[in-house]
Order: structure tokens, then sequence, then C-alpha cells
């Protein structure tokens, strides 16, 4: 166990609705990671929040947003849904100073979101 | 810009034979370099990392992969399969503030 956890699980929504996923990560990690899983690849960078602000972005539209809170955690929300963010969508957590750029995530779970 | 390949999407074995999961990296800089596990259903379980201090890499569960600079290489090798290494396995480079992964590596293990 990484000590990272995400909530809920299993979640199915249908299309046009929003959702929002959590995340709780390692304890004394300032940075969390989002990362969308699709069935059959590998995860894809959402974005990334290091002490409370977002600071990194992969090519995603802007209804994906997220939030970290002082605490650390995290929350993915996604508005509009479409069938194609049906995916396994995963956080990760690090922790992070100045000059370790390139330090080992620790990753939940993941929650499965099925929309329909 | 960093980048990944993996090239092959599956790869079957006997247990108790040698794994071979290959991984060929792009960097415009020092690269830092994963392999991660992930079991059906589970979240991702990290198995190695090379960050320069040595080429070769000892993961867990008898897993080491070989950093080849000359062949922009990062291929992981076990010994010998067990039943439970059957999973897909991915290999990271990591940016400035993501991981980019490859497109994963199922490893199958005939009994």
């Amino acid at each position: 166990e990484t000590g990272v956890t995400q909530s809920p699980t299993h979640l199915i929504k249908t299309r046009g609705q929003q959702v929002t996923l959590r995340c709780s990560s390692q304890s004394g990690h300032n940075t969390v990671s989002w990362y969308q899983q699709a069935l059959g690849q590998g995860p894809q960078f959402i974005f990334q929040y290091y002490r409370e602000e977002e600071n990194g972005r992969g090519n995603f539209p802007p209804r994906f947003s997220g939030l970290q809170f002082p605490n650390y955690s995290s929350e993915l929300n996604v508005n509009a849904l479409e069938l194609d963010d049906s995916a396994l969508y995963l956080c990760a957590s690090i922790l992070r100073g100045s000059g370790t750029a390139n330090t080992e995530a620790f990753f939940g779970q993941g929650t499965r979101l099925t929309v329909v | 810009a960093q980048s990944v390949t993996q090239l092959d999407s599956h790869v079957s074995v006997s247990e108790g034979t040698p794994v071979l999961l290959r991984c060929n990296y792009s960097s415009s800089y020092s690269p830092s370099l994963f392999w991660y596990v992930q079991h059906p259903n589970k979240g991702l379980q990290l198995l190695l990392k090379y960050t320069s201090a040595a080429t070769l890499v000892k993961g867990i569960n008898g897993f080491e992969a070989e950093f080849k600079k000359s062949e922009t290489s990062f291929h992981l090798t076990k010994p010998s399969a067990h039943m439970s290494d059957a999973a897909e396995y991915f290999c990271v480079n990591s940016g400035t503030y993501k991981y980019i992964f490859g497109t994963g590596t199922r490893l199958k293990v005939l009994a």
C-alpha cells in the first residue's frame, strides 16, 4: 500500500453530468498529480498541484479542473462529461522540494469512471 | 522532449524462464526513468528507478534494469518468471513536472 487513497473506487455518470474525484496524498507529500488511463493505454498526465497551485497541465480541455487543499489532498472535477471520459483516473503523490524535480511518485488505486 | 517507447505490447514466457521487457527512451537531458507494474484493477506500483547513480538498477521482486545511454535503452529483466509476475508493465520517463508513460507491455506467464 502506498498511503495514497482515492474515492470513490467506481462511479457511473451520465453524459453531460459533472463529477468530482478525491485523493488523499501520502503523509508529508506536497504535490499531487492526476492521470487518465483509458482502457488498454498508458496513463496520460492531466495536471499537477504543488502547494495548492496548478503548476503543470497536460493536453486536456478546461472542463477538467482541480483543487489542492492545505492538507495537500486534492480533487479532480470534470464538467460536461463525454463518453470518452470513461477511464481509470489515477492520483499520484510526490514529495517535491527545490531541485528535486524527478522524484518517485506514489499512486493510488484509482477511480474507475464510466460515462453512459 | 521526453518520451519512452515500449517495444512489445505483449510478452509471454513460461514460469521459471527469463523475462525481458524492452524500453527505449528519448530525452533532451539526463533522464529519470522508472518501471511500474499494474496488476488487474490495481494502481501502479514502483518496481525500480534510475536517477544516474548506477547504470544497473535493482528493484523489488527480483527485477532489475540496465540503463544504456549509447542505446537509449532501459530494459527490464528478471532471471526467472513467477506466475504472480503476470501484469501490465510501464516504462516511465520523468519530465519537469510530469511522468511520461509508455504504452505498456502485458506480461503473460505460462504454467
